[in-house]
């Protein structure tokens, strides 16, 4: 079993739809818990921090469910600019700064 | 303004020949990260400094070293690439206190001919 699991996707989803994606860690113990968002081409980009009580930014909303190890992306009426790769990153156990990142969740929003 | 610096953004090289990449940041982090990034795959971590502490990933191959003579730059040398090191390398900072929040750079994209 992989340390960080994302399916992959692609998500193809309309301008407005409510997508969610959820990713899995292997290790219940993991400490931090984030979203990144990668643009074909270009660096991940901090998209949000993940918290116990979770938490919300706008049209996007984070949730951590340490019962079933995973965490949650919800992104509500989704843009064309949404488009690209969600990354979900844990920092593990015992790792120091080391971090592990799922290979990403691909998002198409059509107009 | 540029926070994380990669320098170059393109590089190409020659099959066994050294080549050396290098990241800079403003943002005085104590942490600094290299990943190595292939196409649809999730960035891989080769290795990670806390201020001068460095951290090798058990799975990074001796081909690849890393230098960091100050807070600011880091560097990292691979020996004698070969062709499956083609990929794109990103360098990452982060505060390393009490958050693991990463701020990345561009990214140098390297070739190998």
């Amino acid at each position: 079993r992989k340390e960080v699991e994302q399916d992959p996707g692609p998500f193809n989803v309309p301008e407005g739809a409510t997508v969610a994606f959820n990713c899995t860690y292997s290790n219940s113990a993991s400490q931090s818990f984030f979203w990144y968002r990668q643009d074909c081409r270009k660096e991940p980009k901090l998209l949000m921090s993940v918290y116990s009580s979770g938490n919300e930014d706008g049209r996007f909303t984070a949730q951590l469910n340490r019962a079933s190890q995973y965490i949650s992306l919800l992104i509500r009426d989704s843009k064309l600019s949404d488009s690209a790769t969600y990354l979900c990153v844990v920092n593990p156990p015992n790792g120091g700064f080391k971090t592990i990142f799922g290979a990403g969740t691909r998002l198409f929003v059509k107009a | 303004d540029a926070m994380v610096i990669q320098n170059p953004r393109y590089q190409v090289t020659q099959f066994g020949k050294p080549v050396t990449l290098s990241c800079s940041q403003t943002l005085n982090h104590n942490v600094m990260y290299w990943y190595q990034q292939k196409s649809s795959q999730a960035p891989k971590l080769l290795f990670h400094y806390y201020d001068k502490d460095f951290n090798n990933e058990a799975d990074t191959p001796d081909n690849f070293q890393s230098r960091r003579p100050n807070t600011s730059f880091c560097f990292l040398d691979i020996r004698s690439p070969g062709l499956g090191d083609a990929a794109m390398y990103l360098c990452a900072t982060s505060p390393g206190q009490l958050t693991y929040e990463q701020y990345f750079g561009p990214g140098t994209r390297l070739t190998v001919t």
